[in-house]
């Protein structure tokens, strides 16, 4: 079964700063891989998702995410963090041969930007 | 289009009641799920539904029941609540498409407490 490990449970970063956000999954074949963000009393935005291809992802917001398959890692990236960006941050795997076609989620991790 | 949308948003109940959410999308979605999200275990899956007429279990189906009448419409309900189905509830729908991967939208929530 596959499963998500996202390491850090709470990063705090001042406004400004670049930011990487850490995913590692474990999965047998090509994962399909998400992001996703919550804000507070919030449900999920998709912020930008792999299938295939071009390892480097661009979103929405200014994210980015790159998917290497060697260390099993889905790393999202803002050159730049705002304010608004403080949210909550999940990253899933999916897979087709599932059947249900559900998402496995990371237990998260919790931004906090600093002016 | 409103998406994924969930009725109630909250809701208190005490040990023993029973209650049903209410989870509608109007992107004519094949797939749809029940989520539950607690501090700092990510997303479960609780039930889902690949078609009209269908439902399944997921990772933590126990004290939970779902039924899919309409394509639309995937409703949740405890039927005799319990303080450990204290949490948040979000529902999800995503399209279906052979041999593609998939993103899933999700409502906004309902916190259910559990007295």
């Amino acid at each position: 079964a596959q499963s998500v490990t996202q390491p850090d449970i709470h990063i705090t970063v001042s406004e400004g700063a670049s930011l990487e956000l850490r995913c590692n999954y474990s999965y047998g074949a090509t994962p399909y891989l998400f992001w996703y963000v919550q804000s507070p009393g919030q449900g999920l935005q998709l912020l930008l998702k792999y299938f295939s291809g071009d390892t480097l992802v661009q979103g929405i917001k200014g994210f980015e995410a790159e998917f290497k398959r060697s260390q099993s890692s889905f790393n999202l990236r803002k050159p730049s963090v705002h304010w608004s960006d403080a949210a909550e941050y999940f990253c899933a795997v999916g897979a087709l041969e599932t059947g249900r076609r559900a998402l496995t989620f990371g237990s998260g991790t919790r931004l906090q930007v600093q002016p | 289009n409103a998406g994924v949308t969930q009725t109630p948003k909250f809701r208190v109940l005490k040990t023993g009641q029973s209650m049903t959410l209410l989870c509608a999308q109007d992107m004519n979605h094949e797939y749809m799920y029940w989520y539950r999200q607690d501090p700092g275990m990510g997303l479960r899956l609780i039930h889902y539904s690949v078609g009209e007429g269908t439902t399944a279990k997921g990772e933590v189906p126990d004290g939970y029941n779902v039924s899919r009448l309409k394509k639309q419409n995937f409703l949740l309900g405890l039927e005799s609540a319990a303080p450990s189905q204290t949490s948040v509830y979000f529902c999800a729908s995503s399209y279906f498409g052979k041999g593609v991967a998939y993103e899933q939208y999700f409502g906004p929530g309902t916190r259910l407490t559990v007295t």
